[in-house]
């Protein structure tokens, strides 16, 4: 069946630096992939998407692009801030409509 | 700009006994969703609804589970006879223009 794989965390890092957080999937066919984050005491939120291979998706600095070739879909953001320290869901969907199946999570803490 | 709200925030039950778990979605979406994220695991998905039937469920989502719109507004999720190990954080969810949009959850603690 389809999973998503996220990279073991903690990752804690300084204001300014860069973040890298991967995800790797099994799926068949041709799903859709998302990145969510969940900031304490809330629930989760779309951050982006992708919904073919080579699609970049991008939002709030943060960027993620769909890599058929290598099944990934890995988040990036090139100055993070203390703002953004919450949970990062990587998740694997069809293109509508339908479950999402979700990555482990991985807990991103910025220091000032 | 429209949410799911859920309530309520935190339910606490005995083992054994009923629970409802209440979700309105927004008010466009036709179909819905409920999650559950058990402490420090993965989010799960439990059920999908569309047109007033279940349209997939997964392997947690046994007897013991229900789901209804009782009316135009309101979704929700019945645990007819709660365990220790339905103690999670529960998610409903609506979809609209292909992506699905969560509420704050409830936090479910069963002892």
């Amino acid at each position: 069946g389809d999973s998503v794989t996220q990279m073991e965390g903690p990752v804690t890092l300084s204001e300014e630096a860069f973040l890298t957080i991967n995800c790797t999937y099994t799926a068949t066919g041709y799903p859709s992939l998302f990145w969510y984050v969940q900031y304490p005491g809330e629930g989760l939120q779309l951050l982006l998407k992708a919904t073919k291979a080579d699609d970049k998706g991008s939002n709030k600095g943060f960027e993620a692009t769909y890599r058929k070739e290598t099944t990934s879909f890995h988040l990036e953001k090139g100055s993070v801030q203390v703002s953004d320290s919450a949970v990062y869901f990587c998740a694997l969907g069809g293109t509508s409509y339908g479950k999402l199946t979700f990555g482990q999570g991985t807990i991103l803490t910025v220091h000032p | 700009e429209p949410e799911v709200t859920q309530t309520p925030s935190h339910q606490v039950t005995q083992m054994g006994q009923e629970v409802i778990l209440h979700c309105v979605p927004i008010s466009n979406h036709l179909y819905f969703y409920w999650y559950r994220q058990i402490l420090g695991q993965k989010v799960e998905f439990l059920v999908s609804f569309y047109n007033n039937e279940i349209s997939e469920k997964s392997e947690i989502f046994d007897d013991q589970f229900s789901v209804e719109r009782p009316d135009g507004s309101n979704f929700t999720l019945k645990i007819r006879s709660t365990k220790l190990e339905d103690s999670a954080m529960y998610f409903c969810a609506s979809e609209g223009r292909g992506e699905q949009y969560f509420g704050p959850g409830t936090r479910l603690t069963v002892t």
